[in-house]
């Protein structure tokens, strides 16, 4: 069973900021915090992971609480083509993906 | 660069009759894995493998499906006889560094319908 939470649907207004939660209380320690997208009809494609501190790139921004129960995905500026099925992960590097049913977010013009 | 290849993209069969899917990875990347995703899913491992050698196959149905890796590059996804409930889209990734401890790179799939 997937460790993370999701809420299955948001809505974005494009060029604003949007922010997809994860809560993953039971993470342990050794666990990192994966974010993966899934656009219609690809593959899922990775977008960045981090384990207690914050992380940028040039997709997004991973916000880790300090307590790392829970974290946010931050796409600046989204656009029409961010459109997908966001995927929270948590595991151990050595691990294997358990992907969940993820955050289906939809950008609007 | 050329990202993970797989063939065919689409498939459509009858049950009980075999289908195979082929996977080209990313070059160099020595750990290969297909999964299987089912509709308003995520998808689900079948099986990884390090270079020629399957490391974890537990989800992989062993009474139909067998998965071959020859020479460590290609692999190829078999399912004989298929199933209705087989009917899902097959992902192959790829990735470097043991133990899949980096970032997988995912192929569009096969979608298959079992008819």
């Amino acid at each position: 069973d997937a460790k993370t939470t999701q809420p299955p649907s948001m809505d974005c207004a494009e060029g604003r900021a949007a922010n997809l939660p994860c809560n993953h209380s039971t993470i342990s320690g050794n666990e990192y915090v994966y974010w993966y997208r899934q656009i219609h009809s690809q593959g899922p494609q990775y977008i960045i992971h981090g384990l207690k501190n914050n992380e940028t790139n040039e997709m997004a921004s991973l916000i880790i609480t300090e307590d790392r129960k829970s974290s946010t995905l931050i796409l600046p500026h989204a656009t029409l083509r961010d459109t997908a099925v966001y995927y929270c992960i948590v595991r151990v590097r050595t691990d294997k993906l358990i992907f969940g049913t993820g955050t289906r977010l939809q950008v609007f013009p | 660069e050329a990202g993970v290849v797989q063939s065919p993209r689409y498939k459509i069969i009858e049950k009980k009759q075999p289908v195979a899917f082929w996977c080209n990875p990313i070059s160099g990347h020595n750990t290969l894995y297909w999964y299987r995703q089912n509709l308003g899913q995520g998808p689900e491992l079948l099986i990884r493998y390090e270079n020629e050698e399957a490391v974890d196959d537990s989800q992989l149905p062993k009474d139909r499906f067998s998965a071959e890796r020859l020479k460590g590059v290609d692999s190829t996804l078999k399912i004989q006889p298929a199933e209705l409930g087989d009917s899902a889209v097959y992902l192959c990734a790829s990735s470097t560094g043991l133990a899949g401890r980096n970032e997988q790179f995912f192929g569009p799939g096969t979608r298959l319908t079992v008819l």
